[in-house]
């Protein structure tokens, strides 16, 4: 167990829809990452967030959207759906804000299926 | 951008035999390197990680990975691996803050 948390474990919703997936980082952790593992383009780095600023954004649509709130858990959207939103969403998170020289901690993801 | 190359989609290997993961990466400038593994149903978990020194990096679970700069070359050996090393193994790369992964190559452990 990372000490990560996601909710939910599982979602399936409809094209066009509107889904917000949850993460709660480690305690002490500051940074919170999230990540897209699909069949089709792998694993990506969406965008990271330190004590409530983003950091360093990846490959993120301009579909998706993420904030981190002041108690640190994150939340990542994703709006009109698509069928190749079908992925298992990662969150990680790490102490400070340099996550490529700190160990990131990966949480358990949230499965999405876009029907 | 960075690319992160693993040539080998697949890996078998038998109980008690040395394993070598390949992953190669586009850019030569400075980077930090990674390797993570990935157990069925699991999130990632860092194995070992490359940002300075020495060029020979040791991990968890007996792993070791050596930065070659010339080659641009980061790959994962084992000297002995055990059924338990049966997972996916992701190499990945750091450049200014954003994460490249590769494509992941399956370490399949027969007894």
């Amino acid at each position: 167990d990372s000490g990560v948390t996601q909710t939910p474990k599982h979602l399936i919703t409809a094209t066009g829809q509107r889904v917000t997936l949850r993460c709660s980082p480690r305690s002490g952790d500051l940074s919170v990452y999230w990540y897209q593992q699909s069949l089709d383009q792998g694993l990506q780095f969406l965008i990271q967030y330190y004590n409530g600023e983003e950091r360093a954004k990846g490959n993120i649509l301009e579909r998706f959207s993420a904030q981190q709130f002041p108690d640190l858990h994150s939340e990542l959207n994703l709006s009109s759906l698509e069928l190749g939103d079908s992925a298992l969403y990662f969150c990680a998170s790490s102490e400070g804000f340099s996550g490529a020289q700190e160990t990131q901690y990966f949480g358990p993801g949230t499965r999405l299926l876009v029907l | 951008a960075q690319s992160v190359t693993q040539l080998d989609s697949q890996v078998p290997v038998f109980e008690e035999a040395p394993v070598e993961l390949r992953c190669n990466y586009s850019s030569s400038v400075s980077v930090y390197l990674f390797w993570y593994v990935q157990y069925p149903n699991q999130g990632l978990q860092l194995l070992l990680k490359y940002l300075s020194g020495s060029t020979l990096v040791k991990g968890i679970n007996g792993f070791e990975a050596e930065f070659n700069k010339s080659q641009t070359s980061f790959h994962l050996r084992k000297p002995s691996v055990h059924i338990s090393d049966t997972a996916e193994y992701f190499c990945a790369v750091s450049e200014f803050n954003k994460f490249y992964f590769g494509s992941g190559t399956k370490l399949n452990v027969k007894p």
